[in-house]
């Protein structure tokens, strides 16, 4: 069965700061993976998502990497703004199953 | 916009009352899925549907039950036999294909009262 794990649970960062939330997961079999981000209350907005056979995908500030065989992903954020507070979640397809990590609450302090 | 429609945002359910959550997609995706979080939990999948009158069971399915007359529809009805039904209900749908990514709804919270 897929496990996927986020670390850390939470952060809280400055402004401007660059950081990295990292997600691992135990099956190495999956199609792809996908970044999420949720605000309180809401519901997901898709970030960014790697086909399995890529090393990583880019959009505005965001970069995340997939290292397959070693069951790794990071999601890199540049430059942080309070706007970027929210809660992080990794997810991976493998088969018909969406399969995700407990995310990471992350707060970016002005 | 294509996007995927839940509603009602909020819902209250009485004790011993069955309650259905709607779920639309405009994106002809072919298959649809529900998820249930609970705080310190994540997401759990309820069902999933990969093409109509065609659905499976996901990992925490007993007390739910779905349809799927319609490949843009995919209701999910909470029965009362789900004892600890109040959550936050997550719809999402996708292309039926190993390259293709997950599209998520707002949510219903739902509240036993």
């Amino acid at each position: 069965k897929q496990e996927v794990t986020q670390i850390p649970a939470a952060l809280s960062v400055p402004e401007g700061e660059n950081l990295v939330l990292n997600c691992s997961f135990t099956d190495s079999a999956i199609y792809n993976l996908q970044w999420f981000r949720q605000d309180p209350g809401k519901g997901l907005t898709s970030l960014l998502l790697i086909q399995s056979s890529q090393r990583e995908q880019t959009s505005g500030r965001l970069n995340a990497s997939l290292d397959k065989s070693s069951g790794r992903s990071t999601l890199y954020i540049a430059a942080s703004q309070p706007g970027d507070s929210a809660t992080y979640l990794c997810a991976v397809t493998s088969g018909s199953r969406l399969t995700f990590g407990e995310g990471t609450q992350l707060t970016v302090n002005p | 916009d294509g996007g995927i429609t839940q509603s009602p945002k909020y819902l209250f359910r009485k004790e011993g009352q069955n309650v259905t959550l709607s779920c639309e997609q405009n994106l002809n995706h072919d298959a649809m899925y529900w998820y249930r979080q609970d705080p310190g939990q994540g997401l759990r999948l309820i069902y999933y549907s990969q093409i109509v009158n065609d659905f499976q069971k996901g990992d925490i399915a007993e007390g739910y039950s779905v349809s799927r007359e319609k490949k843009e529809s995919f209701p999910l009805t909470v029965t009362s036999a789900q004892k600890n039904p109040t959550a936050f209900y997550l719809c999402a749908s996708r292309t039926v294909g190993s390259g293709y990514g997950y599209t998520f709804g707002s949510g219903t919270r739902l509240t036993v009262v």
